[in-house]
């Protein structure tokens, strides 16, 4: 039990559409990272948020946004979904340092 | 460009035998490395890492290998067990910055009972 939870698990939503998945953080971590996983490829790194503000950030466009909130849980916004954003995303929580990250269980988006 | 490589999508071995899983990174200055293993429809669960001060480091039928000039780290899996099946990440992050990982590209592994 790692203590990270993301919601909604399952999404499907229009080309063109916005989105907004939510992670909860395990106790004790102040940073949050996220990660976009496609279909056999590995985890993709977006951004990462470290006591509210971003700390980091991948090659995504900024359609890719986020959000970390007092208690360090987290949110990512896609605005203008495009069908290759179709993926699982990943939310990881950690102390900051380069130790172990803790995922959640993604959230599989789906666009059509 | 792809800074940390696993050549091998997939490995099968038999229930009892060791298992290899190789993955190779180009960038001298991660400092860090882990092994994640993930079943489908869950998310990556962290199985051992290794500092680059290192060049060996156990937790029970896990010991991932170092070798720091050749750039390539391995896990050792030993017994493996048909539970061992998944998918292996290898990941590499630098101390340095945004301490985020950069993953390969997954191997399968397969243990046969």
């Amino acid at each position: 039990e790692t203590g990270v939870t993301q919601s909604p698990t399952h999404l499907i939503k229009t080309r063109g559409q916005q989105v907004t998945l939510r992670c909860s953080s395990q106790s004790g971590h102040n940073t949050v990272s996220w990660y976009q996983q496609a279909l056999g490829q590995g985890p993709q790194f977006i951004f990462q948020y470290y006591r509210e503000e971003e700390n980091g950030r991948g090659n995504f466009p900024p359609r890719f946004s986020g959000l970390q909130f007092p208690n360090y849980s987290s949110e990512l916004n896609v605005n203008a979904l495009e069908l290759d954003d179709s993926a699982l995303y990943l939310c990881a929580s950690s102390t900051g340092r380069p130790t172990e990250a803790f995922f959640g269980q993604g959230t599989r988006l789906t666009v059509v | 460009d792809q800074q940390v490589k696993q050549n091998s999508p997939s490995l099968s071995v038999q229930e009892g035998r060791i298992s290899i899983l190789n993955c190779d990174y180009t960038n001298s200055m991660f400092d860090y490395f882990l092994w994640y293993k993930k079943y489908p429809a869950e998310g990556p669960t962290f199985l051992i890492s290794i500092s680059s001060i290192k060049d060996k480091n156990e937790d029970g039928r896990f010991t991932v290998f170092l070798n720091k000039s050749a750039k390539h780290l391995s896990l050792h899996i030993v017994p493996s067990q048909p539970g061992d099946s998944a998918v292996y990440f290898c990941a590499a992050s630098s101390a340095s910055g945004t301490y985020k990982y950069i993953f390969g590209t997954g191997t399968r592994l397969k243990v046969l009972a």
